[in-house]
């Protein structure tokens, strides 16, 4: 089956940018999803196919994808970011969706 | 606007079996796949796609953790899906989330998702 990796943590000062990896064969074909969870909460995309943002996400955030890996890039980071990330494709080979193991965002 | 309520959490025994649901308003709910989704409580532990369920209902897929145990169903009547949950385990104690693909007749990924159930499995 198909699998995405994700790093399990990522610290950052308030201000400052933050970067999330998601690594799997070929991920740049697949159309690549990006969702922020908080505790207890329902998950929110903030990035889908890849580089798209809903109405409603501020421009801080932004996807892009290139080769076997998906970045997530959160810029001027806030106290309010801090959450789990989790990056999701559809794999047509295996007819599932997948997700990531997730990346836990710590601001110092 | 989407919305999705679902039913309530539930404590189960070991082997046991529960059945969530999920009704669907603000939407042309016979147009899209409906994905079931979980998160266990346990530290490190993450988002787990286990169902979906077609539009029309003729087509479901599972993941591998929950297959031949779990069976999605859906009744486009009462704009409702549900997850029958057989043979439980304790590692299926998670938060379960339904929600609805991003465009009609796709399967893609979630798009709008529900509050979520607590299913705890436990002696």
């Amino acid at each position: 089956s198909y699998v995405l990796t994700q790093p399990p943590s990522v610290s950052v000062a308030p201000g400052q940018t933050a970067t999330f990896t998601c690594g799997g064969y070929n991920i740049g074909l697949k159309g690549v999803h990006w969702y922020q969870q908080r505790s207890g909460q329902a998950p929110v995309v903030l990035i889908y196919h890849d580089t798209y943002r809903p109405s409603g996400v501020p421009d801080r955030f932004s996807g892009s994808t290139s080769g076997d890996t998906a970045t997530l890039t959160i810029s001027r980071v806030e106290a309010g970011d801090e959450a789990d990330y989790y990056c999701q494709v559809y794999d047509n080979h295996s007819d599932q969706v997948v997700f990531g193991g997730g990346t836990q965002l710590t601001v110092l | 606007e989407v919305e999705l309520v679902q039913s309530g959490g539930l404590v189960v025994q070991p082997g046991g079996s529960l059945r969530l649901s999920c009704v669907a308003t603000g939407f042309d709910f016979d147009d899209y796949t409906m994905h079931w989704v979980r998160v266990r409580q346990a530290p490190g532990k993450g988002l787990e796609w286990i169902s979906l369920i077609t539009w029309d209902g003729d087509s479901t897929l599972y993941a591998d953790s929950v297959k031949g145990r779990f069976t999605v169903s859906r009744d486009n009547s009462r704009n409702s899906v549900f997850l029958q949950m057989d043979a439980v385990r304790s590692d299926d104690t998670a938060l379960y989330f339904c929600a609805t693909d991003e465009n009609p007749y796709s399967k893609s990924r979630p798009e709008y998702w529900g509050p979520g159930s607590l299913v705890t499995v436990s002696p």
